[in-house]
């Protein structure tokens, strides 16, 4: 059972938009940033937005990321078929000295 | 360019320890404060954050694994190694090295744990 909550599973057309969310507590996604990652199969997963809203350099601007409270939401839009991935949340959180937390993932089907 | 590499046995017996080192290379290991870390992820399933090292020498470990996870480093090599002892079927999974959870992953190692 993952701290940070994911849906499972998530899909769209082409040319969509799609959110996927992830829900957490007051110790992590509360108090602290959130990172986004992207995970085609066999490879490492790769950051796509961190400190919540921000792109690293070369992730499309397709993908935003916002924080409310202790939810996060990714947002995909003009969705490609290259997005289907599976895409997980993380944050640090602040109980018992202090350790990152992982959503449990979303595997986001391109129709 | 940052590149790490993780390497070791792909297969420990349970209750052995694994073992796993992460070389960097393209920058000092020791230069600026950064957090080396170790993640993992079963077959299947989701990450899991193991623990850091920062290059002030402080670590940080996932407070179910704490335990039996050690974290150290070897400055003369540019590598930082994690150490999982009393290892079981469910310590099976990929591992990963990092530098903090940012940009900069290595490719990944299986690790079988198995008689």
């Amino acid at each position: 059972q993952s701290v940070l909550t994911q849906p499972p599973s998530a899909s769209g057309t082409p040319g969509q938009r799609v959110t996927i969310s992830c829900s957490g507590s007051s110790s992590n996604i509360g108090s602290n940033t959130v990172n986004w990652y992207q995970q085609l199969p066999g490879t490492a997963p790769k950051l796509l937005i961190y400190s919540n809203s921000q792109r690293p350099s070369g992730v499309p601007d397709r993908f935003s990321g916002s924080k409310s409270g202790t939810s996060a939401s990714l947002a995909i839009s003009g969705l490609q078929s290259e997005d289907e991935a599976d895409y997980y949340c993380a944050a640090w959180d602040d109980s018992l000295n202090g350790h990152w937390v992982f959503g449990g993932g979303t595997k986001l089907t391109v129709l | 360019q940052v590149q790490l590499q993780e390497s070791g046995p792909g297969l420990v017996k349970p209750s052995q320890t694994l073992s796993l080192t992460c070389t960097v290379s393209g920058g000092s290991i020791s230069s600026g404060s950064y957090y080396w870390s170790w993640i993992r992820q079963p077959a299947g399933k989701g990450l899991e954050w193991i623990g850091r090292l920062h290059t002030s020498g402080s670590t940080n470990c996932n407070p179910s694994l704490k335990s039996r996870v050690t974290i150290s480093v070897d400055t003369s090599k540019n590598q930082f190694s994690l150490k999982l002892s009393s290892v079981t079927a469910a310590d099976t999974a990929v591992y990963y090295c990092a530098r903090g959870v940012g940009i900069y992953w290595g490719q990944g190692t299986l690790v079988t744990v198995s008689s």
